[in-house]
């Protein structure tokens, strides 16, 4: 169990450009989460898959925003004509899901996205 | 969308004091689970919860949920100085679909003074 890896770290990209984040879950959980956080705030849902399933996406994201998991294994997210608002921390999560039982979430420790 | 709701935002106390920390919520769970975040880092899992548990206690945390009035709070006996964080309760909501995810509340940020 090596934990959830989300590369790159942080990213510092201009207004108007396109970025793409990854996500590599434990490699036994099936459920995989995005969120979005800033400062002083909880974590946002954004969206989630169960294997490579999007189940749901937030009804605040933008069409700029899109999320895969080909495969049911790493996960991508793109922000397309990025904005100052997009400015967060994106956090990914893996967990396991049987029937009714889940398992609590394993977070990585997040891209930060600095658009200037 | 946020669906719990940490209370007091921020507290601060003395080593060794006891920390304690609400959550409410509002719609009805399978289970309620707390998180710990230090600056700049991804949530750490403390401490699950299930609906029909009252109260469950781990190392130096003790956790009481009260589905009734949709609340749950997270106490920290003998608290450190590495205690210091923001701490976080997300639900595991229930949906007749099948599918449901996890969202979280606001938080307390919790400094401890060595």
């Amino acid at each position: 169990d090596t934990g959830v890896s989300q590369n790159p770290r942080h990213k510092i990209t201009k207004r108007g450009q396109n970025v793409t984040f990854r996500c590599d879950p434990i490699s036994e959980h099936n459920r995989l989460y995005w969120y979005r956080q800033t400062l002083g705030q909880g974590p946002e849902f954004l969206t989630y898959f169960q294997n490579e399933a999007q189940l749901e996406k937030s009804r605040l994201l933008s069409d700029r925003f899109s999320a895969e998991r080909p495969k049911g294994s790493f996960s991508t997210l793109e922000i397309q004509r990025t904005e100052q608002g997009d400015s967060a921390m994106y956090l990914c999560a893996s967990s396991f899901t049987e029937g009714v039982y889940n398992s609590p979430l394993h977070f990585g420790n997040g891209t930060r996205l600095t658009v200037t | 969308s946020q669906q719990g709701e940490e209370d007091p935002q921020a507290l601060s106390i003395q080593e060794g004091e006891n920390a304690t920390m609400n959550c409410s919520y509002k719609t009805s769970i399978n289970n309620l689970q707390w998180y710990r975040q230090n600056s700049g880092r991804g949530l750490v899992h403390l401490i699950l919860i299930r609906s029909n548990e009252r109260e469950k206690h781990s190392g130096r945390l003790r956790v009481t949920l009260d589905t009734s009035k949709k609340s749950s709070s997270l106490l920290i006996t003998a608290s450190r100085a590495a205690d210091t964080a923001s701490y976080f309760c997300a639900t595991d909501p229930i949906f007749s679909g099948g599918y449901q995810k996890v969202t979280f509340g606001t938080g307390t940020k919790l400094q401890v003074i060595p």
